[in-house]
Order: C-alpha cells, then structure tokens, then sequence
C-alpha cells in the first residue's frame, strides 16, 4: 500500500526558509484523482491544513499562510516539497504529509506520514 | 477559530458508546471525514465519506450526519479507542480543507 515519509531538517533559523520532502512508495504520485498535501500540528494543538497540490500542477493554499507556502511535485523522483518563507517560533511544529482525496462533496486524507517535528529556533 | 467545531473533550465508559460530534455550516453540502490521533503517532482515517470505514478500522467505528453536524460514533469503547478525534470537511467557500479543534475521548 501507499506509504509517506517526510524528511528535512529539524532546526530552522528565524526568517530563513522551512523545506521539507515527503517521498511516496508504494504508489505513483501521478495516481488520478488524489492530492498531495502538508498539514501541521502544533505542540499540544490541532490539524491545521497547510496545502496540496496536484501533480500536474493544480493547487491551493491556507489563505493564513499562502503568501508564505509553495508546494512542488516531483513526479521522476515520486516525492512532493514544501517551502515555507520567513518562518517564525509560531512555525513551530510536527508537520506531516498526507495523500488527500477531494472530488465533489467528498474529503478524506489517507495515508499521512509519520510527522516531523520542526523548530524554529537561532 | 475552525470553521468546524467539536467539543474539547469526551469521556465514556468502557464498553459503552459514545458520540463525538463536528458542526459546521460547510456540513451541510460536504462530507466529513474522521481522524483518530494516539499520543505521538500520526492521525489515522477512521471514517470517510461521512459514514465509510478504510480496511482494518473496527466496525465499532460508525459515521452519521444530520444538517449541520456529523457524528462519529463508537458503540463498545475500548481502551484502544482513547484517544484524539478530529473531524475534517471543507471551509464555507468549500475550496479549502478545514480540521476541527479535536476532542480527546478519555475511556473511564
């Protein structure tokens, strides 16, 4: 079955640049119909959805956040990024990618990652 | 603030059943999906489509929806089930995907 994995680095310094990877086994990125998608969680809060993106290019943001994000699909390597610009403490989190199904009324996220935890921090 | 709301906790007596509910406006036109988030792990879908359950999720689990709210409901909680719950369905303009703020089910 379709499996995730993020990686990236753990520290990032204030105003610099988050980039995480997520690399999908098990499964084409280019499957039809579904989105690849970052959400994250801060420490001892909720499921906030960052992003997803198509891999023919299709894609949208949290308006909290889009002027910041840039998602990108990989399609030769199957893996999809995320960038996120002049990060603050408030960016804080355990960041987690997810496969992300939407097709008229329906909505489900499945399988995600296993998370990883990001700290902005000089 | 979410768009879809649910309550911050939820207790329930093992073996009994117990509703977990999400409201919202957006409810209405869209399908919820459920996610259950144990301690350091990553959430996992355990109802879609308001009310369909993946491969390997116990039947216990059950989904529902009337108006503006939909339901997740566990008939016989476990200690397995204790756990996070989140619902998950579009934001009014139904472009972007929206989280509930979570309910933690404690199992007494």
């Amino acid at each position: 079955q379709v499996q995730l994995q993020e990686s990236g680095p753990g520290l990032v310094k204030p105003s610099q640049t988050l980039s995480l990877t997520c690399t999908v086994s098990g499964g084409s990125i280019r499957s039809g119909g579904y989105y690849w998608s970052w959400i994250r969680q801060h420490p001892g809060k909720g499921l906030e959805w960052i992003g997803h993106r198509y891999h023919s290019g299709d894609d949208d943001y949290n308006p909290s956040l889009k002027s910041r994000v840039t998602i990108s699909v990989d399609t030769s390597k199957n893996q999809f990024s995320l960038k996120l610009t002049s990060v603050t403490a408030a960016d804080t989190a355990v960041y987690y990618c997810a496969r992300y199904y939407r097709n008229y009324e329906r909505t489900w996220f499945d399988p995600w990652g296993q998370g990883i935890l990001v700290t902005v921090s000089s | 603030s979410s768009e879809l709301t649910q309550d911050p906790t939820v207790s329930v007596a093992l073996g009994q059943t117990v509703r977990i509910t999400c409201q919202g406006d957006s409810l209405r036109s869209y399908y919820a999906s459920w996610y259950q988030q144990k301690p350091g792990q990553a959430p996992v879908l355990v109802i879609f489509d308001e009310n369909n359950r993946p491969s390997g999720i116990p039947d216990r689990f059950s989904g529902s929806s009337s108006g503006n709210t939909a339901s997740l409901t566990i008939t016989g909680a476990q200690a397995e089930d204790e756990a996070d719950y989140y619902c998950n369905s579009r934001d009014s303009s139904g472009h972007h995907a929206v989280f509930g703020g979570g309910t933690q089910l404690t199992v007494l």
